[in-house]
Order: structure tokens, then sequence, then C-alpha cells
């Protein structure tokens, strides 16, 4: 079945550094990509996402492009702030049926 | 603003009582989740309900019953609560066809004592 593998952390940076999240998937066909966040205390929210290869989504700094030669979705962002502190989640929505599959999350602490 | 509902924020229960988790969206969207997610383990699918009058089992369902009342409200219900339910609750509600995005509450805390 379908399936997503990402770095389960906690990854410890400090303020400025360079963020890269690991994500690769199974899947059959072309699923879409996503990248979720969830802050402390809160519910996920969408971070980005990917429809098609060689996508690139981006949103508040964070990027992650649509490999489908290496199946995989790294989420990056070039200079971390404190506020960047949370959890962060891969996932893919299949081509056919709904059913989100979800990586393990990884989290992040960012440190002034 | 639009989005999905959850109530309560909060919730702690004796063993063996009952309680209702509630969730709404107002986005029209037709498919709706609960979610459960408990440290180390991720996100869990506990029950989903692709359209109005059905509803599907997902990765644990054991413990829990649903109801999807009408296009908008799903709830979750525990019968007969447990220690092993402890844990953060989420809905999440998308529109119809394959590759969409979800939208997530912002989560119901449960402790079971």
């Amino acid at each position: 079945g379908d399936s997503v593998t990402q770095m389960e952390g906690p990854v410890t940076l400090s303020e400025e550094a360079f963020l890269t999240i690991n994500c690769t998937y199974t899947a059959t066909g072309y699923p879409s990509l996503f990248w979720y966040v969830q802050y402390p205390g809160e519910g996920l929210q969408l971070l980005l996402k990917a429809t098609k290869a060689d996508d690139k989504g981006s949103n508040k700094g964070f990027e992650a492009t649509y490999r489908k030669e290496t199946t995989s979705f790294h989420l990056e962002k070039g200079s971390v702030q404190v506020s960047d502190s949370a959890v962060y989640f891969c996932a893919l929505s299949p081509l056919y049926g709904q059913n989100f599959v979800f990586g393990p999350g990884t989290r992040l602490s960012v440190l002034p | 603003n639009a989005g999905v509902t959850q109530t309560p924020k909060f919730q702690v229960l004796k063993t063996g009582q009952s309680m209702t988790l509630q969730c709404a969206q107002d986005m029209n969207h037709n498919s709706m989740y609960w979610y459960r997610q408990d440290p180390g383990m991720g996100l869990r699918l506990i029950y989903y309900s692709a359209s109005e009058g059905t509803t599907d089992k997902g990765e644990v369902p054991n413990g829990y019953n649903v109801s999807r009342l009408n296009k908008r409200e799903f709830s979750l219900r525990l019968e007969s609560a447990a220690p092993s339910q402890t844990s953060v609750y989420f809905c999440a509600s998308a529109p119809p066809g394959g590759r969409q995005d979800y939208t997530f509450g912002s989560g119901t805390r449960l402790t079971v004592v």
C-alpha cells in the first residue's frame, strides 16, 4: 500500500540555520504531496502542496519540490526562526480514493 | 471564519464513562475524518465518512462509534472509555475527489482516568 517515510527527529537548529526535512513516499500512480505543520497545542495546518511532478510548493519561506524520479518531497527553508518550532508532517493524497497517508511527523526546535 | 469546529477542547473522563466528540464543518465538504494522535505514533485514522450517509472503519476503530448526522456534522462516540483512549482527537474534512487537501479542527484533548 501507499506509505510515507520521513526523518522523525527531533531536529534542533539555531536561529537562521538552514533546514531540510527529508520525505520519501511509495504510491501507485501520481499522488498529491503535502506538508502540514502543527504548532504546540494546535491542529494541523496546510503548509504547502504539490500536485504533479516537478511542481514546487512554497509558503512562509518553506519550499518543497515533487521529485518523481526519487519519489521525494523534501522540505527546506533557508533561514529558520524560533517561531518555526513545530511538528512537520509529510503526507500524500492518492490519485484514486481520498484517505491521506501521513508520515510520523518531525519535531523541529529552533533555539535563539 | 470557514473551517472545522471541534467541541469540547478538553475533557476528563472516568473509566467506563461515555461521551461524544462533536465536529462540524462549514465548507460544504463531502468527506470527514476522525484521527487520534499519540506521542510517537503520529496520526491514526479511526473512522471516516466519504459522503453523507456512509461511514467506514479506519486503522484503529475498536472502542469507537461514529455518526454522520448530516453533511456538516460528524460525531465520534466512546461508549465505555478506557485509559488507552487517552489521546488528542482531530477531526478533518475534504472536498470530493482524490488528491485534495484536508482541513483540520483544533483538536480535543481527552484524558481517561
